[in-house]
């Protein structure tokens, strides 16, 4: 079972305030993800990584960054938060193709914009 | 495009059986995932299947036909703790994971 930590836990903030969300993970996988999911719905993938210097954006748009300068870190950035970004962020990680392409993930940061 | 079908909400009783069904059109095929979701907390990661035919671990089996786009998540012996979402992902050719809306069952005492 991979470990994956995801910081904060809750986040509740004003509009306008520029937020990271951490996740970091401690099985060297070289794949990283990020999701954005709300209550009762669907998973959108909004970024994701194949390794150090590589994120490419999912397919819900979205209005965050991502870097990738380690491998076991991929924190999330909103320069500008609104109330359409209140949400759970959860973080993923992998480790290559086939089974091991299994998707573990972080236990969420849930975020509400005020 | 690429579709993950399975229904939206199912309910059973507790000690019964129960399938959950998924179909799946994708650009290439590389293996389908279940997941399971309680409500609030992160997926978890229950099964894979790659190869045509039934994967068996503990009360959970999974189903795969690849010629029939198609997978079933079998639930013996349900407890009260599998009430939850279940998930049904499937890769696509890019290693791109293609996710379900899932089933949210219900267990019933």
């Amino acid at each position: 079972e991979a470990d994956i930590y995801q910081t904060p836990r809750y986040l509740v903030i004003g509009t306008g305030k520029k937020i990271t969300l951490e996740c970091s993970q401690t099985m060297g996988h070289d794949k990283m993800y990020w999701y954005q999911q709300d209550p009762g719905m669907e998973l959108h993938l909004i970024h994701y990584s194949y390794g150090v210097n590589s994120t490419e954006k999912g397919d819900l748009s979205s209005e965050s960054t991502v870097s990738r300068i380690r491998t076991e870190h991929f924190p999330l950035t909103l320069e500008s938060a609104r109330p359409s970004h209140t949400s759970q962020y959860l973080c993923a990680s992998s480790e290559s193709a086939g089974e091991t392409d299994t998707q573990y993930f972080g236990p969420g940061t849930r975020l509400t914009v005020l | 495009g690429q579709n993950i079908d399975q229904p939206t909400e199912m309910t059973a009783t507790e000690g019964a059986i129960v399938q959950i069904n998924c179909t799946y059109q994708t650009s290439g095929f590389n293996g389908l995932f279940w997941y399971q979701q309680h409500a609030g907390e992160a997926p978890t990661f229950l099964s894979y299947n790659v190869l045509d035919g039934l994967e068996e671990k503990g009360r959970f089996s999974s189903f795969l036909s690849r010629s029939k786009g198609y997978s079933y998540l079998l639930l013996k012996e349900l407890q009260m703790k599998d009430s939850a979402s279940y998930l049904c992902a499937a890769l696509d050719s890019n290693y791109q994971l293609i996710w379900g809306a899932g089933t949210k069952l219900i267990i019933k005492p």
